[in-house]
């Protein structure tokens, strides 16, 4: 039972574009959704996260959309730079457990 | 400040043999949690520590995983007769609850069973 759902298990985008990551989920308790960025032998990286009472959030280049009424949640670079080329996660985290559920992750590769 | 450590980086062990798993949470961080990702996989939860204590131990696979956490701060995953289905990389993560839901990993220890 996946409750948090990455379909696109790749994205490739062109340098200064918009990169734009999605994620799905099932359990409508959840309460704060994050992202992390993984580069290979590292461990996750905190990008941003987002509480279930808002639909977005920004921080610099980054900003997360929370649609609650379609359980979809985006992410979206921009500009794209050739060093967010990574591993991309998102998570979910209940308010009565402090444990994250994550996605499997889209790889995201910015071309110059 | 410093990270979350974690120690091995690297464990090869032959099948049978039990490991220990190290994690250095970030200092002043009351929980610990560890998780672990198998090739192509999602990071997916073993355990979580509030300090001493394991309220939540619902990801551990078998009773082969056991983890302990001393002095509220390092802790130590074992796994006892190792399976080659536990290869995987284990990551541990640390967070400082109220703080917001964030939680902060370490490198992880690659494990593999031959």
């Amino acid at each position: 039972d996946q409750q948090v759902k990455q379909n696109s298990p790749s994205l490739s985008v062109q340098e200064g574009r918009i990169s734009i990551l999605n994620c799905d989920y099932t359990n409508s308790m959840f309460d704060y959704f994050l992202w992390y960025k993984k580069y290979p032998a590292e461990g996750p990286t905190f990008l941003i996260s987002i509480s279930s009472i808002k639909d977005k959030n920004e921080d610099g280049r980054f900003t997360v959309f929370l649609n609650k009424s379609a359980k979809h949640l985006s992410l979206h670079i921009v500009p794209s730079q050739p060093g967010d080329s990574a591993v991309y996660f998102c998570a979910s985290q209940s308010y009565n457990t402090d444990k994250l559920i994550f996605g499997t992750g889209t790889r995201l590769q910015v071309f110059p | 400040g410093a990270g979350v450590s974690q120690s091995p980086s690297n464990k090869v062990t032959e099948k049978g043999k039990d490991v220990e798993l190290r994690c250095d949470p970030i200092s002043g961080h009351t929980a610990l949690y560890w998780y672990r990702q198998s090739l192509g996989q999602g990071l997916e939860f073993l355990i979580y520590f509030q300090g001493n204590s394991a309220p939540d131990k619902s990801g551990l696979p078998s009773d082969r995983f056991s983890a302990e956490r001393t002095g509220g701060s390092v802790s130590t995953l074992t796994i006892q007769r190792t399976q080659q289905e536990d290869s995987a990389v284990y990551l541990c993560a640390s967070s400082l609850p109220g703080e917001g839901p964030e939680q902060y990993f370490g490198p992880g220890t690659r494990l593999t069973v031959t």
